[in-house]
Formats: structure tokens, sequence, C-alpha cells
């Protein structure tokens, strides 16, 4: 199974600022996506990361606010920019190993981002 | 309405019961996860189910496509079970995606 590294854990951030959070993977997925678990809740698809090309984005979500790189299959970042205590959330990174339905899905460890 | 519901939302039990988790969805789906969610955050993919039944360990998954249930077991459970399980769907309209049930938080006692 795939390995997806997430990096930072958690952070505490100061409103205005941005954070940049990044997923590494061990090995090739098809897709990556990012999402966002506000507390008490389940999981929302921000966008799906395309490698060279800009994240297909979900309604809702900007990529002035989230912008999103995926230089290779391998890495890929998003961006929390100019923060507000609404943005206090857990972000994740997943990946899926093949296509289709029966593609597996693997996890980051996961982002959790407090703006103060 | 959600288009995955799980039950229930809070789970405790005693150390060695057996938990019984349920997922209901809406929508035509190609498949089904469970993923177990730990307090830091991170997902770890439990089962991936088209059909019938799978065990690993002391946990089990079933689903039944015709009624649109799922059901997560757990035999001779543990403290270190406690976590969220989540059920996720891949929507058979759109595969590369997973709609994700809101959880089940379980807490298991000595």
């Amino acid at each position: 199974s795939a390995v997806i590294s997430q990096k930072p854990s958690r952070d505490i951030c100061q409103r205005g600022t941005s954070l940049t959070i990044q997923c590494q993977v061990d090995s090739q997925v098809t897709m990556m996506f990012w999402y966002r678990q506000q507390p008490g809740q389940s999981l929302t698809l921000i966008a799906t990361a395309n490698q060279g090309s800009e994240a297909t984005y979900e309604s809702g979500f900007v990529i002035d606010k989230f912008p999103i790189s995926r230089p290779n299959l391998t890495f890929s970042t998003l961006t929390v920019s100019n923060m507000s205590p609404e943005d206090s959330s857990i972000y994740l990174c997943s990946g899926n190993r093949g296509n289709g339905p029966l593609a597996v899905a693997f996890f980051g460890q996961g982002t959790r981002l407090t703006v103060v | 309405k959600n288009e995955v519901e799980q039950s229930p939302q809070n789970l405790t039990a005693q150390e060695g019961e057996f938990i019984t988790i349920n997922c209901s969805y809406s929508v035509g789906i190609s498949a089904l996860h469970w993923l177990q969610q730990h307090p830091g955050g991170g997902i770890v993919s439990l089962f991936m189910l088209s059909s019938g039944k799978k065990k690993h360990g002391r946990l089990i998954a079933t689903i039944n496509i015709q009624e649109k249930h799922s059901s997560l077991h757990i035999t001779a459970s543990h403290p270190r079970d406690s976590a969220v399980y989540i059920c996720a769907v891949r929507w058979r309209g759109n595969t590369d995606k997973l709609i994700f049930g809101t959880g089940t938080r379980l807490q298991v006692f000595p």
C-alpha cells in the first residue's frame, strides 16, 4: 500500500498569514485530492490536484484562497491563504492507486490547523 | 439528507464487547470504504468492498448492494480501537471521488 507523508502535522497561525501543507507519496498515484474537515464534520473535498496543471476546485472553494500545486505524480502542496479563525480545521491529502471504481484510496496523517 | 449516513454517531463500549457500526447510502455505488481516523487526524483505510464480506483480524465488513447498506463489526473490542470510523462510497457516476459519511466516534473503556 502507498504511504503519504503529510506535514506539518499541526500548526497554530496568526490570522492574515498563509500556511503551506505538503504531501509526499512514496509511489505514484493516479489522482491526488485535498480535503477539509471542520470540527465535528465529515470530510469536504476542496479540490483535485492535477499533475502539471491547475487544480479542479469544488463549489465553494477558489484558487486564490487555496492555491494547490502538483509538480509531479508524487508531490502536492495546499496553501491556506490569508487565514481567518474560520479556516481552523483538519486538512488532509489523499491519493488514488489505480483508476475507476476499484481505485484504492490512501490518506495523509492530516494537518490540524488552528488560526488565532 | 446526506447521501451517506452512519449510525450510531457515538458509541461507547466495554473492552471485549462486540461492536457494530452501520452505513446506509442513497446513491448507486461502485465501491464502499471503511476508514479509521485517530485523534491526530490521520486516516487509515480498513476495507474496500464492492460485494459480500471481508475480514481482517478482529474486523469484519459486510455490504448488501441491493439494500444499500454496509456494516463494520469489531469483535473482542479493545481500548486501542477507540477512533472515529468513517464510511465512504465511490459513486458510480464519478468514480474518482469519494462521498463521506459523518463518522461514528467509538470509545472502548477497559
